[in-house]
């Protein structure tokens, strides 16, 4: 049984990095096609991709975001980490990490975890 | 960073089947993509439904029935989810995303079962 689970500060202050962490069980991010996604969804609006790393450390990014992102992979730990540079109020929202399967897709989603940016 | 444009609110009745749209940009072809489904409810993550490439290639979430269908509509450069045999509980929103690489989510339609 594949599970994940977000964990991270639910507050930060305005230009701080927001580290979050996905710590997964049940498949391996050293298996063939299979990968870990980061998307968010501020209150009230839509669903935002955000950051995806792959089995073989291949990284892809959100263009609108990309200058502010990086992730990260730890195979021995089973986790995934997304660093998200200069927070700002409308970076506020549910940060959710999700097993992906190339042709598959993003198929298993955590729970999420909700980060409030505020002084 | 493509757009997919998804009508902001469809409804329909209980027992009756709801077609939420996914138009894909003139210059992405719906035909050479997987068009990925989920379902997104208050206070809960997403749920995959499934993915449609073709009748031949296609793939339903974990436990997800029947009832959810993917389809595409090549003349429309479109993509389709049908929910059959509406239930009350299937009132939510619903996200199409394409995967060219970086993912591309649409910007949700809002179900409402009337």
């Amino acid at each position: 049984q594949i599970t994940l689970k977000e964990s991270g500060p639910t507050l930060v202050k305005p230009t701080q990095t927001l580290t979050l962490t996905c710590t997964f069980s049940g498949f391996s991010l050293s298996t063939p096609g299979v990968g870990v996604g980061w998307t968010r969804q501020p209150p009230g609006k839509a669903l935002e991709w955000l950051a995806l790393i792959y089995w073989d450390d291949d990284k892809r990014y959100s263009p609108s975001l990309k200058t502010r992102l990086t992730i990260t992979k730890d195979t021995s730990k089973n986790q995934v980490v997304l660093t998200m540079t200069n927070m700002d109020p409308v970076d506020t929202a549910t940060y959710f990490c999700a097993h992906s399967k190339v042709v598959v897709g993003m198929d298993v989603w955590g729970p999420g975890t909700t980060v409030t940016v505020s002084s | 960073q493509p757009v997919l444009t998804q009508p902001p609110s469809s409804s329909a009745s209980p027992g009756e089947s709801a077609r939420l749209t996914c138009t894909l940009p003139s210059d992405i072809n719906v035909a050479t993509y997987n068009i990925y489904w989920y379902q997104k409810k208050p206070g809960s993550p997403p749920r995959y439904l499934l993915y449609y490439y073709s009748d031949s290639d296609k793939g339903q979430g974990s436990g997800v029935p029947s009832r959810f269908s993917g389809s595409k509509d090549a003349s429309a450069n479109t993509a389709i989810l049908v929910v059959s045999g509406l239930q009350s509980e299937d009132e939510a929103d619903y996200y199409c995303m394409i995967w060219p690489g970086t993912v591309v989510f649409g910007g949700g339609t809002k179900l409402t079962v009337l």
